[in-house]
């Protein structure tokens, strides 16, 4: 297994121009998660979803778009980039049981957003 | 709202000894979990342990341990005999229960150096 995958893992952009973050899963988890890690701050929740064609907005939703076709991917669509979307950006999977390691959220490894 | 507080920036500790990460939390939920994640240098998210509201006893994982005081609504962590690879920064983070399952609740994070 692979795990969370995203693409890209560094990305620099000008303001205004948008771009899609990548991100899939191959563990058949039904819950997806987007968020964003900001300096001194911990990890904050963006748009999340429980299956496919199901999306929800988390606490920093604005800028950012998801849609969720398939149960594996889940990207992250940024329509305008501004500088204070500068961030590192991480996807995360889970299993819907509950007890122990079926509680545990994977993480992808990042993606480190640079808006100029 | 879920609200997790790390009221700790940074943490020293010698190598072999024992150290304790605070965490609080407040949620107006009555079934939830708690998590410890830790974040290296390199960056990706390492899942530690979790802490169920209703399990009656404290959770352990090889040398982490985690001291869940319901009624005080802390959930710190323990780390027995730290070793030099332990210095990363760690995040406590909550989850309610039900459809929330692919919802975290970060703390701000705790930098542990572990000294030789």
């Amino acid at each position: 297994n692979a795990g969370v995958t995203q693409t890209p893992k560094f990305q620099v952009l000008k303001t205004g121009q948008s771009m899609t973050l990548q991100c899939a899963q191959d563990m058949n988890h039904e819950y997806m998660s987007w968020y964003r890690q900001d300096p001194g701050m911990g990890l904050r929740l963006i748009h999340y979803s429980v299956g496919a064609g199901i999306t929800d907005q988390g606490e920093v939703p604005n800028g950012y778009n998801v849609s969720r076709s398939t149960t594996e991917d889940f990207p992250l669509r940024l329509l305008s980039a501004a500088p204070s979307q500068t961030s590192v950006y991480f996807c995360a999977s889970s299993y819907s049981g509950s007890g122990g390691h079926y509680n545990e959220q994977f993480f992808g490894p990042g993606t480190r957003l640079t808006v100029l | 709202a879920q609200k997790i507080t790390q009221t700790q920036p940074g943490m020293f500790v010698q190598e072999k000894e024992a150290v304790t990460l605070d965490c609080t939390y407040d949620t107006s939920d009555q079934s939830y979990g708690l998590f410890w994640y830790k974040q290296p240098s390199s960056g990706e998210m390492i899942f530690l342990i979790y802490q169920g509201s209703y399990d009656e006893q404290n959770a352990t994982e090889g040398r982490y341990s985690l001291n869940f005081q319901k009624a005080r609504k802390s959930a710190n962590l323990v780390i027995s005999a730290s070793q030099l690879g332990d210095s990363a920064m760690y995040f406590c983070a909550m989850r309610a229960s039900g459809t929330s399952y692919g919802k975290l609740t970060f703390g701000q994070g705790t930098i542990l150096t572990v000294h030789p």
